[in-house]
């Protein structure tokens, strides 16, 4: 059974910083591109950044770019997502996912003073 | 950048109704096409990929249609555990987009 399990969320001052894991499990986790993807409460869905199996290829949306940073251990099966000079329109659930397959459960992450 | 819309923005229909979603992209996809299921506290769940094929585990009253720009969910037989938020998102080229939701309740 494939898992996905988000995990480093919570509260966060404006310009702060924030890492994010997922440990991943049931699947060829270094055959298999991981994205990140996040939700605004109540708001619809917005991809943030993949990155390729190997770790070789990055990429980002606009909104991130520059202050996010993704990365993987595949000798540890897990995905990260580095945040950086963190903004309140950042605030949403960030959830880890294969995407068009399968999505962990989203972990909180609330940018505010 | 491609931009994805989705309609009707929401629908309501009664239990043993077929539904159809449409989802339409700014510009070609091919067939690079996923629709997710989103009940409320939960995370998507993947119905379709590859605009047409059925994720593994996913009733076969789900199916979907389309290529290059259009594209349709169609839910048969609809049942009250259908009531949720569906997403289209193109994978065609980074940056990937998802279209804002189709809310679906049962009357």
């Amino acid at each position: 059974e494939v898992q996905l399990l988000e995990s480093g969320g919570g509260l966060v001052q404006p310009g702060g910083s924030l890492r994010l894991s997922c440990a991943a499990s049931g699947f060829s986790f270094s055959s298999s591109s991981m994205s990140w993807v996040r939700q605004t409460p109540g708001k619809g869905l917005e991809w943030v950044s993949s990155i390729t199996g190997s770790g070789d290829n990055t990429y980002y949306a606009d909104s991130v770019k520059g202050r996010f940073t993704i990365s993987r251990d595949n000798s540890k099966n897990t995905l990260y997502v580095q945040m950086n000079s963190l903004r309140a329109e950042d605030t949403a659930i960030y959830y880890c996912a294969k995407l068009t397959s399968n999505w962990g459960q989203g972990t909180l992450v609330t940018v505010s003073s | 950048d491609i931009q994805m819309t989705q309609s009707p923005s929401s629908l309501s229909a009664s239990v043993g109704d077929r539904v159809t979603i449409t989802c339409r992209a700014s510009q070609g996809i091919s067939n690079f096409l996923a629709w997710f299921q989103q009940k409320p506290g939960k995370a998507p769940k993947s119905l379709i990929y590859g605009a047409s094929s059925l994720q593994s585990g996913v009733p076969s009253k789900f199916s979907g249609s389309g290529s290059g720009t259009d594209f349709t969910l169609t839910i048969n037989n609809l049942q009250p555990e259908d009531s949720a938020t569906y997403f289209c998102q193109h994978y065609q080229t980074y940056p990937f987009s998802f279209g804002p939701g189709t809310k679906v309740d049962i009357k």
